[in-house]
């Protein structure tokens, strides 16, 4: 089975320029996670849908980042304008909750976007 | 606060040997999941074992198994007959039960010299 696609494998850019990372879960997931990697903070959560909905986008970092999942096998995270400090490993991961207050089994992590912005 | 801690930060052992790395938690939830995850120089984020705090059983996949202390809240990860390609950062991971965050370590960066 295909793991999480993540495209493009690596991004670099000029500041000021709309950054859009995309993501392909796991066909039968229903939650999909973005996160966010640099040396400094280590792993941070971003987002996190449920079908297909933000339920939690209390990491996003400020205004200029926003994510979408128009359906189930798609979503992106874009930067608008993107600065130099966004520079980082963004990382998708999918898994499939049972249930509103079931299990979530293990979370499955895409190869990750590096960003550079020059 | 719940966290996770990964006292570290880096360690090496020879091929073919037996390697623990170390990983200790704090929370006041009875029952949670335990993961530990491998992110080789190529990037990836691969799983490598999970473990459900209600069983008492440690979980083994072929070379690597946990050692589940609940009472101590430790969950150490241990790697038997070490080879090359398991060099990479290895991150332990905790999620309370019916949650969807993940409380990651910072990390131990595991080498295995030839």
């Amino acid at each position: 089975d295909a793991g999480v696609i993540q495209s493009p494998r690596h991004e670099v850019t000029e500041m000021g320029q709309e950054v859009t990372l995309r993501c392909k879960p796991i066909s039968g997931h229903n939650s999909l996670f973005w996160y966010r990697q640099t040396m400094m903070r280590g792993l941070e959560l971003l987002i996190y849908f449920n079908n297909n909905v933000p339920i939690d986008d209390s990491g996003m970092p400020e205004d200029r980042f926003s994510a979408k999942m128009p359906n189930a096998s798609f979503s992106t995270l874009k930067i608008q304008p993107s600065e130099p400090r966004d520079s980082a490993v963004y990382f998708c991961a999918s898994s499939l909750a049972l249930g509103q207050r079931g299990s979530f089994l293990p979370q499955h992590f895409g190869d990750g976007t590096r960003l550079s912005i020059l | 606060a719940q966290t996770v801690t990964q006292s570290q930060p880096e360690m090496s052992v020879q091929e073919a040997e037996t390697v623990t790395l170390s990983c200790t938690y704090d929370t006041s939830e009875n029952n949670y999941y335990l993961f530990w995850y491998k992110q080789p120089p190529s990037r990836q984020m691969i799983l490598v074992i999970r473990q459900e705090a209600y069983k008492q059983q440690n979980a083994t996949e072929n070379r690597f198994s946990v050692n589940f202390q609940k009472a101590a809240k430790s969950f150490s990860l241990k790697i038997s007959d070490s080879q090359l390609g398991d060099t990479a950062m290895y991150f332990c991971a905790f999620t309370p039960s019916g949650t969807y965050k993940y409380i990651f370590g910072t990390g131990t960066r595991l080498k295995v010299l030839a």
